[in-house]
């Protein structure tokens, strides 16, 4: 298994700004993932990110608005570019390797006004 | 291309009924996984079970089971008695092996359980 945190827990941020979001795992790990939740909503699958190679987006989010850094096994952050209200949602990190079991970290809350 | 549905958007029972919450996923690989994770009020996304696509076995862990068929591509799950603390957002999830194994989650389905 892997304990995963995230920071911040929660953030209230105004529309033009950008927010980075820090995710730490507790053991070294290949894949990283980043899940966006709109509120009621499914998780939404924003890129995968590996140790060592560029992230890998989904449809629909692009690097520019949704860059990733992956600098170790550890950790990996998202930052959310030229904040808007439509960003305004839970950011999951989440780790997993080949069919496993996928953890996710607590979330992190994003309100952008 | 995966995709997983979850046709049921909330449904609510009474303590101590029986409730089977519907998955039926599409995907062209062989070799996949499939997930059922839980979500409850507090927001933190809790793994219940993995089977793999070659592993047709259902299985039985508590109060849980779980009826894997790929006759249907489905993969539903049956709570037996439940219980209050089973009131939460359930999420059906596909991996692909040609899809570098990300994770795809159907809608979910959020489940109320009334004392």
């Amino acid at each position: 298994s892997a304990v995963i945190s995230q920071k911040p827990s929660r953030d209230i941020c105004q529309r033009g700004t950008s927010l980075t979001i820090q995710c730490q795992v507790d053991s070294q790990v290949t894949m990283m993932f980043w899940y966006r939740q709109q509120p009621g909503q499914s998780l939404t699958l924003i890129a995968t990110a590996n140790q060592g190679s560029e992230a890998t987006y989904e449809s629909g989010f692009v690097i520019d608005k949704f860059p990733i850094s992956r600098p170790n096994l550890t950790f990996s952050t998202l930052t959310v570019s030229n904040m808007s209200p439509e960003d305004s949602s839970i950011y999951l990190c989440s780790v997993g390797t080949g069919g496993d079991e996928q953890y996710f970290g607590p979330g992190t809350r994003l309100t952008v006004t | 291309a995966q995709k997983v549905t979850q046709a049921q958007t909330e449904i609510s029972v009474v303590e101590k009924e029986d409730v089977t919450l519907d998955c039926v996923y599409e995907t062209r690989d062989t070799t996949y996984y499939l997930f059922w994770y839980k979500q409850p009020p507090s927001g933190e996304l809790v793994f219940l079970i993995r089977r793999n696509s070659f592993d047709e076995q259902n299985e039985i862990s508590g109060r849980y089971s779980w009826n894997f068929q790929k006759s249907t591509s489905s993969f539903n799950f049956t709570i037996t008695a439940s219980q209050v603390v089973d009131s939460a957002v359930y999420f059906c999830a596909l991996s692909e092996y040609t899809g570098g194994f990300k994770t795809i989650f159907g809608a979910g389905t959020r489940l109320f359980v009334k004392a």
